[in-house]
């Protein structure tokens, strides 16, 4: 089946500088990458939508500046957080879509998460 | 922005008894609704799915039910079992190639089995 591979999983940052995520589709064609947000307890938070090739559609309230996506290829996605605060501390999930309409659960691979804390 | 469920709560179940998780979702323009599951410091795992030209889709052990017209959606766990245990999650999208085609994430419930 679709696996999308998350890297890494953990990572520990100081304040004011910048960390970044790698979202790898291993065995298909990523033509969309999604990039989520989930603090403890809450659900996941739509961020934004990156198209390969494409520059990335933020949902409202997400700083573009703050949360850089890069979709330069079908198989990686990166997303860098950038002059990272403890605020930004939180579980960060990719989920890729590969062509055809994504439906059917096999349209949506999510990754493992990334934990990233902010000291 | 858009929201799908309207609680977080918890719900607890004797092991072998049925479970059922309940969702409301706001999109009328959602066409697509997914389960998901999720357990603790992992990403989301697909469970089952339903069109919005269904109204009840079974899988194995698990059964989706949708009332568009109240926008609701829930999930049926057969004999839940001690690994069922973890947060659940009702997720909607829109129609591919428009503005809604993204999968948006309720609030989840936490369903707690006792052995």
């Amino acid at each position: 089946g679709a696996v999308v591979s998350q890297h890494p999983s953990r990572v520990i940052c100081k304040s004011g500088t910048s960390v970044k995520i790698e979202c790898r589709s291993l065995d298909f064609q990523a033509t969309t990458m999604f990039w989520y947000r989930q603090f403890p307890k809450q659900s996941l938070m739509l961020m934004a939508t990156s198209n390969e090739g494409s520059k990335a559609t933020y949902e409202q309230g997400v700083e573009k500046d703050k949360f850089l996506i890069n979709h330069a290829s079908l198989t990686l996605s990166t997303l860098t957080v950038t002059s990272a605060h403890p605020e930004d501390s939180s579980f960060y999930i990719c989920s890729a879509r590969g062509p055809g309409g994504g439906l059917g659960h096999r349209g949506y691979t999510f990754g493992s998460g990334t934990r990233l804390t902010v000291v | 922005g858009e929201s799908v469920g309207l609680h977080l709560p918890t719900l607890s179940v004797q092991e072998g008894d049925n479970s059922i998780i309940n969702c409301a979702y706001s999109n009328s323009a959602s066409d697509y609704f997914i389960w998901y599951k999720q357990e603790s410091g992992k990403g989301p795992q697909f469970i089952i799915d339903i069109r919005s030209n269904m109204d009840k889709r079974q899988g194995q052990r698990v059964t989706v039910l949708l009332n568009k017209t109240v926008k609701h959606l829930s999930l049926q766990i057969a004999a839940t079992q001690p690994g069922d245990s973890a947060v659940y999650f009702c997720a909607e999208k829109g129609e591919w190639k428009t503005s809604y085609d993204k999968v948006i994430f309720g609030p989840g419930t936490s369903l707690s089995v006792i052995p």
